[in-house]
């Protein structure tokens, strides 16, 4: 079936260092890619998606780009700050009766100052 | 815009009471609706989601149930709660896009410990 499996957590970075969110899935088909984040006590956000291959979504300095032939869609920023600590949530989104998103299984993000 | 309202936020409830969670949209029509369960330390489950009044697909069998008794009204519930029901519920909704994918909204969450 359809899945997504993200770099296990949790994963802690100083102020201004790069980050990389390992990202991968299985799907038949071609499925639109997300990346959401949750803060703590919050609901989710989204914060980046891409719709079809080679597609990268960018938002706040994040970027992830829809690789087909590796079946993955990595989230990274070149220099992480301290309020982008959250969990982030990789997803896929299927047509399956309706509109669903499998999600992975989230990576918590700690920056330190 | 739309908006989507989830309540409660926290709910601490003992070993078999009843369980009602309610949602709704605000600023949009026939929008399909989701239930979705964030256990400690692990990913988001879909449990139930809808696309249209009074018609509820589930997605694992378990101790809870949903109905959608209007367009925009989706509400969780349990007869009798266990302690495995305890965990984050969130809410979600998107716009019907046949052939397409359009993003989920979310609310809040709902923190539910069973004691």
């Amino acid at each position: 079936g359809d899945s997504v499996t993200q770099m296990e957590g949790p994963v802690t970075l100083s102020e201004e260092a790069f980050l990389t969110i390992n990202c991968t899935y299985t799907a038949t088909g071609y499925p639109s890619l997300f990346w959401y984040v949750q803060y703590p006590g919050e609901g989710l956000q989204l914060l980046l998606k891409a719709t079809k291959a080679d597609d990268k979504g960018s938002n706040k300095g994040f970027e992830a780009t829809y690789r087909k032939e590796t079946t993955s869609f990595h989230l990274e920023k070149g220099s992480v700050q301290v309020s982008d600590s959250a969990v982030y949530f990789c997803a896929l989104s299927i047509i399956q009766g309706a509109q669903k998103l499998v999600f992975g299984q989230g990576t918590r993000l700690t920056i330190n100052p | 815009s739309q908006t989507i309202h989830q309540w409660p936020a926290t709910l601490v409830q003992p070993v078999g009471s009843p369980l009602s969670l309610e949602c709704t949209v605000e600023g949009t029509s026939n929008p399909n609706l989701y239930w979705y369960r964030q256990a400690a330390g692990r990913g988001l489950q879909l449990l139930f989601y809808s696309v249209g009044i009074g018609q509820i697909s589930s997605e694992v069998p378990q101790n809870l149930s949903a109905s959608r008794p209007q367009d925009r009204q989706f509400i969780l519930s349990s007869k009798k709660l266990l302690l495995s029901d305890s965990g984050f519920y969130l809410c979600a909704w998107s716009m019907p896009a046949p052939g397409g994918y359009t993003e989920a909204f979310f609310g809040q969450g709902t923190r539910l410990t069973v004691v």
